[in-house]
């Protein structure tokens, strides 16, 4: 079966800290893909990233980074020196490339203190 | 680029009344999806179109929940008779096909 496990149900740091987003995942197909939406106040889900089962190499856009590690079946997600604006649910997700449906991580919900 | 459309965005009604949500999605995406959230919970998928034919549709409560896409561009969610517990936002998504899923604000509704 197919899941994926956030287990930090909230994080709160001063601005300006870094902090690391932990996701973990299960699937037995070796196709497949991961992504991280974040859900702001407004409530709209937006995209940030989607990384391939056969693309092992780290991204890093702008203060966001993501380390993808098969070994140890984890997609996490860490801000660089946060800001409040910052502040939202982070989910996690995964697809199978039979359906492209989204299976959902529970969220994180990262509170970013002034 | 006009992002997915849906309306309303808040609705309140009674439990055992019925409700309709719409969407509009991006342009050229086959892919449509609807998907129920829970407070404090991830969203969890309703149903799945693929042009105006569905993909999955296991997890609708086909007892009070429909949904139809025709014409296979905007597509319809609704629900009846509503129960206290289909309180959730309602969010619609549109992908191509094995892309990321470009979410709409998405409704609140409140079954009181």
């Amino acid at each position: 079966a197919q899941k994926v496990t956030q287990a930090q149900t909230e994080i709160s740091v001063v601005e300006k800290e870094d902090v690391t987003l932990d996701c973990v995942y299960e699937t037995r197909d070796t196709t497949y893909y991961l992504f991280w939406y974040k859900q702001p106040p407004s409530g709209e889900l937006v995209f940030l990233i989607r990384r391939n089962s056969f693309d092992e190499q780290n991204e890093i856009s702008g203060r966001y980074s993501w380390n993808f590690q098969k070994s140890t079946s984890s997609f996490n997600f860490t801000i660089t020196a946060s800001q409040v604006v910052d502040s939202a649910v982070y989910f996690c997700a995964l697809s199978m490339d039979s359906n492209y449906q989204l299976i959902w991580g529970a969220g994180t919900k990262l509170i970013i203190k002034p | 680029e006009a992002g997915v459309a849906q309306s309303p965005r808040y609705k309140i009604i009674e439990k055992r009344q019925s409700v309709a949500f719409w969407c509009n999605p991006i342009s050229g995406h086959a892919t449509l999806y609807w998907y129920q959230q829970i407070l404090g919970q991830g969203p969890k998928l309703l149903i799945q179109f693929q042009n105006n034919g569905v993909v999955d549709d296991s997890q609708l409560p086909k007892d009070r929940f429909s949904a139809e896409r025709l014409k296979g561009v905007d597509s319809t969610l609704k629900i009846q008779p509503a129960k206290l517990e289909d309180s959730a936002v309602y969010l619609c998504a549109s992908s191509l096909a094995g892309g990321e899923a470009f979410f709409g604000q998405g409704t609140r509704l409140t079954v009181v």
